[in-house]
């Protein structure tokens, strides 16, 4: 079965800075690798995914993450943080298939904080 | 292209009733899904149907939660008797079966308080 790993459930940035959110997977097959955001009161929000093509996925809203294998890794950045960046972000894990596979689990999420 | 849509969007009930969330998924998307959100938590899966058919309902509690989706279409989660812990948002999402990428399109939530 596959997992994810949120690492910080609060991220705390000014705006203009980087911004660098943490998740690492388990998978025993090639993963594919999701990244949602939820603002408040709203559904899930696709922001990119990674499906085994290029391993720099670039998103909307100017976030971008990589995949890297050796460190079973997909971090979520942005270079310059906005205030409209408030919100949750959620990192998920699917694997290739129908069925049961195609389900998202999803990490217990990162709550991103901008300050003037 | 209209999105998934969920209602109520909010329902406030006391432990030992029941409530029903209902789902229109994204028109022609034969998957369906009902993950339910805890307060802090991400999103856990609950049911997963395809087309009218349950693909998988492991984690749905099924002494107290049901759920239908008989002609294929929308889809019905209902909670009876609700207890306290069962306070979250119940969030339907679909994928069309020909999208092996796993995309899931959600709606905006059902968020479920219990008294």
């Amino acid at each position: 079965a596959q997992s994810v790993t949120q690492l910080g459930s609060h991220v705390s940035v000014s705006e203009g800075a980087l911004v660098l959110l943490r998740c690492n997977y388990s998978s025993s097959v090639p993963p594919y690798l999701f990244w949602y955001v939820q603002y408040p009161n709203q559904g899930l929000q696709l922001l990119l995914k990674y499906t085994s093509a290029a391993t720099l996925v670039k998103g909307i809203n100017g976030f971008e993450a990589e995949f890297k294998k050796s460190e079973t890794s997909f971090h979520l950045t942005k270079p310059s943080a906005h205030m409209s960046d408030a919100a949750e972000y959620f990192c998920a894990v699917s694997v290739s298939g129908t069925g049961t596979a195609s389900k998202l689990t999803f990490g217990t999420g990162t709550r991103l904080q901008v300050m003037l | 292209e209209a999105g998934v849509a969920q209602s109520p969007r909010y329902k406030i009930i006391e432990k030992r009733q029941s409530v029903a969330f209902w789902c229109n998924p994204i028109s022609g998307h034969a998957t369906l899904y009902w993950y339910q959100q805890i307060l802090g938590q991400g999103p856990k899966l609950l049911i997963q149907f395809q087309n009218n058919g349950v693909v998988d309902d492991s984690q749905l509690p099924k002494d107290r939660f049901s759920a239908e989706r008989l002609k294929g279409v929308d889809s019905t989660l209902k909670i009876q008797p609700a207890k306290l812990e069962d306070s979250a948002v119940y969030l339907c999402a679909s994928k069309a079966v020909t999208a092996n990428t796993g995309e899931l399109f959600f709606g905006e939530g059902s968020r479920l308080t219990v008294l």
